[in-house]
């Protein structure tokens, strides 16, 4: 089994829809990230979570909320989907080995907003 | 602002020569140095990464870093087919956050 895993992997939605993407780990990291990925702006980060009660805006958070439920799991939603969050998707979870902190990524959802 | 450049290529390379790929970045203070592989439609995979100054060697796969001139490199030596992808330069400015460039595209030709 994967140990990132993300659901769905695919998903279109229509305009104003509220979505969660969602994200579970088996690595017992306490790191979780979650970034978008366009065409030529390469990956930019919307929000991270620390620990369970730890949760920071990254620099794209705008239109984005998330939920760390537990140490394994970290949601994404899009309260109001907008055709411009069309993106792949990725969550991505740290480990620390002394100071470097090795962030592992997930398969990706790919969104689309019509 | 904490930038990370790289050239997006694409980059082709006969089959069998060193592939070089460059990124340079914009914080002195910056303290850790990664290299990821991502094909496309799929998740960006982590090759290796260096902290030190000078050259870490992995197999075909040697990043060089040069803090004084702010710039890491990947060279991948005796290139393979396979080893045509997209290749992401990241830095950690030292907030346990990491910033990423846009990519470099690298095609090797048989």
């Amino acid at each position: 089994d994967a140990d990132v895993t993300q659901t769905p992997r695919n998903r279109i939605t229509k305009t104003g829809k509220r979505i969660m993407l969602e994200c579970s780990q088996t690595k017992g990291h306490d790191r979780m990230y979650w970034y978008r990925q366009d065409p030529g702006l390469g990956l930019r980060l919307i929000y991270y979570s620390f620990d369970v009660k730890d949760i920071n805006k990254g620099e794209i958070s705008d239109g984005y909320s998330v939920s760390r439920q537990a140490q394994a799991k970290f949601s994404l939603s899009l309260e109001s989907a907008i055709p411009n969050q069309t993106a792949l998707y990725f969550c991505a979870t740290s480990d620390r080995t002394g100071n470097i902190y090795e962030q592992y990524f997930g398969p990706g959802t790919r969104l689309t907003v019509t | 602002q904490k930038e990370v450049e790289q050239n997006s290529g694409p980059l082709s390379v006969p089959e069998g020569a060193i592939a070089s790929l460059n990124c340079t970045y914009s914080d002195r203070g910056s303290q850790s140095f990664f290299w990821y592989r991502q094909y496309s439609g799929k998740s960006p995979e982590l090759i290796m990464f260096i902290y030190s100054n000078g050259d870490k060697e992995d197999g075909r796969f040697t990043a060089q870093l040069n803090k004084a001139s702010q710039y890491v490199s990947l060279l991948i030596r005796d290139s393979q087919p396979s080893d045509s992808a997209t290749y992401l330069c990241a830095v950690n400015f030292g907030n346990e956050k990491l910033t990423f460039g846009t990519g470099t595209r690298l095609t090797i030709i048989p």
